[in-house]
């Protein structure tokens, strides 16, 4: 059975860092792509970028290029999305997904960042 | 960047009506276009893909169609499990990019 589990819900501070996991099982890692969606409060559903986990090769929507790194590490199965500086307005739920030339069958079941002082 | 604008905004219906759903491309996707569905606390689940196939365990009573720039997902007859929210999503552009989403709320 494919299954992503996400790492549990965060509460950080402005200016903090964090990076949250995506594991993948129940296929070959390496031969699907990681998507990374975000979803604001009560918004719809944006595309972040993706990872190819066999090389650790990256594309990003520009919309989120430079605000966020997105990683991998091949020998653990899992995908990572990561951030330097968080703003309150990185306040969402982060999905990951397999990304199948673009269709995402298989989706994590979400993380939740809270960003507050 | 492909923007996916979706109509309408809200749709509100009865159980056992028809529900249609449009998503138009700013630019041409092929047949590129794939539906989601997602309820309250959950994550998306995929519906359709390349603009008229089902995925997997998908009810026929959900439909898609269209090609380049306008598409279409319909419910045939809304089961009570269908009051949702829908997105586009097109990978005809290697920068996926999904629609603001469809409510079909009961009326």
């Amino acid at each position: 059975e494919v299954q992503l589990v996400q790492s549990g819900a965060e509460v950080k501070k402005p200016g903090e860092s964090l990076k949250i996991s995506c594991k993948g099982s129940g296929y070959s890692f390496t031969s699907y792509w990681i998507s990374w969606v975000r979803q604001m409060p009560g918004k719809g559903l944006e595309w972040m970028g993706r990872i190819d986990p066999s090389d650790s090769y990256t594309n990003y929507s520009p919309s989120f290029q430079g605000h966020v790194t997105i990683s991998a590490d091949k020998s653990i199965s899992t995908a990572y999305l990561q951030w330097s500086s968080l703003k309150a307005s990185d306040t969402a739920i982060y999905y990951c997904a397999r990304d199948s030339s673009g269709l995402f069958y298989y989706w994590g079941q979400g993380n939740l960042v809270t960003v507050s002082s | 960047e492909i923007v996916l604008t979706q109509s309408p905004a809200t749709l509100s219906l009865s159980p056992g009506e028809r529900a249609t759903l449009s998503c138009r491309a700013s630019q041409s996707v092929s047949s590129y276009l794939a539906w989601y569905q997602q309820k309250p606390g959950q994550a998306p689940r995929l519906l359709i893909y390349d603009a008229s196939n089902r995925a997997t365990g998908i009810p026929a009573r959900f439909s898609g169609s269209g090609s380049g720039t306008d598409f279409t997902l319909t419910i045939s007859s809304l089961e009570p499990e269908d009051f949702a929210v829908y997105y586009c999503q097109q990978r005809g552009n290697w920068r996926w990019t999904f629609g603001q989403g469809t409510k079909v709320e009961i009326k």
